[in-house]
């Protein structure tokens, strides 16, 4: 079974600076997909940014991107100029290609992060 | 576009009663999965569906959970009879078939057991 890790219970940065999450997932498997996942007060869960695993540029998305590391099995989410509104949970989460990936998600416990004005 | 959609959004009831909670997928999303957060636990995968068919239910905790699809617009999550450790919130979310196809969630259902 996979596991996914998130070691930082809790992140807080000044508006505008730039902070990086973190995220191991531990998977026996070759193929596979990773997703940050935002959670707001509201309790939406909103896709952040998504990365295929065969894909070794790392994705972006206007102010947040990835370092996906296959080999270390890390995929940490950084977010540049940081705004008020990027206050929330950030769960990373994982998914299986196997099987036309049609396997539901694995999550992390989540990361808060406190955005200080 | 109408995203899932998920009733009711809160829920408090007593203990021994019944709970229904119900998911309308987005149209054309062939996989529907039920998801329950909680503090101890965080996210966890109950059970999902393709094409209307349970394919892994092996996150449902116990046999008071049951989960129904019976047509492609519509999912029911039950629990019967409740108990107070099943609050949690509860999410639907739903995926159109295809390799790189993200899932989108609904909104939820905050569900309390007194």
């Amino acid at each position: 079974a996979q596991t996914v890790t998130q070691s930082q219970p809790e992140m807080s940065v000044q508006e505008a600076e730039t902070v990086t999450l973190s995220c191991t997932y531990d998977t026996s498997e070759s193929d596979y997909y990773l997703f940050w996942y935002k959670q707001p007060p509201s309790r939406q869960m909103i896709l952040v940014i998504r990365q295929e695993a065969y894909k070794q540029q790392n994705a972006t998305e206007n102010r947040f991107s990835v370092n996906f590391q296959k080999a270390a099995k890390s995929f940490s989410l950084k977010i540049s100029d940081s705004q008020l509104g990027d206050a929330a949970m950030y769960f990373c989460a994982y998914r299986s290609a196997v099987g036309g990936g049609a396997d539901g998600l694995t999550f992390g416990k989540g990361t808060h992060l406190i955005i200080q004005p | 576009d109408a995203g899932v959609i998920q009733s009711p959004r809160h829920e408090v009831t007593e203990m021994g009663q019944e709970v229904t909670l119900r998911c309308k997928p987005i149209s054309g999303h062939n996989s529907l999965f039920w998801y329950r957060q909680t503090m101890m636990r965080g996210l966890e995968l109950l059970i999902y569906f393709n094409n209307n068919v349970p394919i892994d239910d092996s996150g449902m905790p116990e046999d008071r959970f049951s989960a129904k699809m019976p047509n492609a617009s519509f999912s029911t999550l039950k629990i019967q009879p409740s108990e107070p450790r099943d609050s949690a919130v509860y999410f639907c979310a739903s995926r159109m078939t295809g390799l790189n196809q993200p899932q989108h969630f609904g909104d939820g259902t905050r569900l309390s057991i007194l």
